[in-house]
């Protein structure tokens, strides 16, 4: 129980273009999603939290205009990555909580973004 | 605020021999802790957690108790085989529902036969 799938697992895109990715709870309903950016070797940092239709907390340094988050259901959310430059190629990683399970995170796959 | 500190690595180590990971931490009130793993090109996945002081997690050999008084969560294994190589994070949340984690920088472990 308890898995969170993120799609695409990988992307290439052109300097300029936005990319979307999306994280959905399979099994259960997902009252939190959080959005992780890893560098590599690196810790995760935390870029958002984001609730069931309201607007995602973003962290400080985060720019909310260029990582749009939207949670539109209790199963689905996305990370558009807009105007792509290759600083922002990343392991993006998305995890999610429930209700039944406080105090706990579970994580999807990870999708490798590469900005060429 | 919160914050997470890990010891650095990486750590190599051959087959079957002891593991230990140290990770302390700093935190007002009553956190949760946690290990994750990492796997090559992989998310994270649960390790262990334990909730309140003097809880001992467990999972797959891997042991950790949680140690109010000198506010550490050490991971340990007994004897780690090759597979066990991945990188390894701990991890606080607060006491509230859905709660922000805080991660530490990351121990990767190498094993070797």
């Amino acid at each position: 129980g308890a898995v969170v799938s993120q799609h695409p697992s990988w992307v290439i895109c052109k300097s300029g273009t936005s990319v979307k990715i999306e994280c959905r709870s399979l099994d259960f309903q997902a009252t939190t999603m959080f959005w992780y950016r890893q560098f590599p070797k690196q810790s995760l940092m935390l870029m958002a939290t984001s609730n069931e239709g309201s607007k995602a907390t973003y962290e400080q340094g985060v720019e909310k205009d260029k990582f749009l988050i939207n949670h539109a259901s209790l199963t689905l959310s996305t990370l558009t990555v807009t105007s792509a430059h290759p600083e922002d190629s990343s392991f993006y990683i998305c995890s999610a909580s429930w209700a039944g399970a406080p105090n706990e995170q579970f994580f999807g796959p990870g999708t490798r973004l590469t900005v060429l | 605020g919160d914050s997470v500190t890990q010891m650095e690595g990486p750590v190599t180590l051959s087959e079957e021999a002891f593991l230990t990971i140290n990770c302390t931490y700093t935190a007002t009130g009553y956190p949760s802790l946690f290990w994750y793993v990492q796997y090559p090109g992989e998310g994270l996945q649960l390790l262990l957690k334990a909730t309140k002081a003097d809880d001992k997690g467990s999972n797959k050999g891997f042991e950790a108790t949680y140690r109010k008084e000198t506010t550490s969560f050490h991971l340990e294994k007994g004897s780690v085989q090759v597979s066990d190589s991945a990188v390894y994070f701990c991890a606080l949340g607060d006491t509230g529902t859905a709660s922000k984690l805080t991660f530490g920088t990351g121990t990767r472990l190498q094993v070797t036969l």
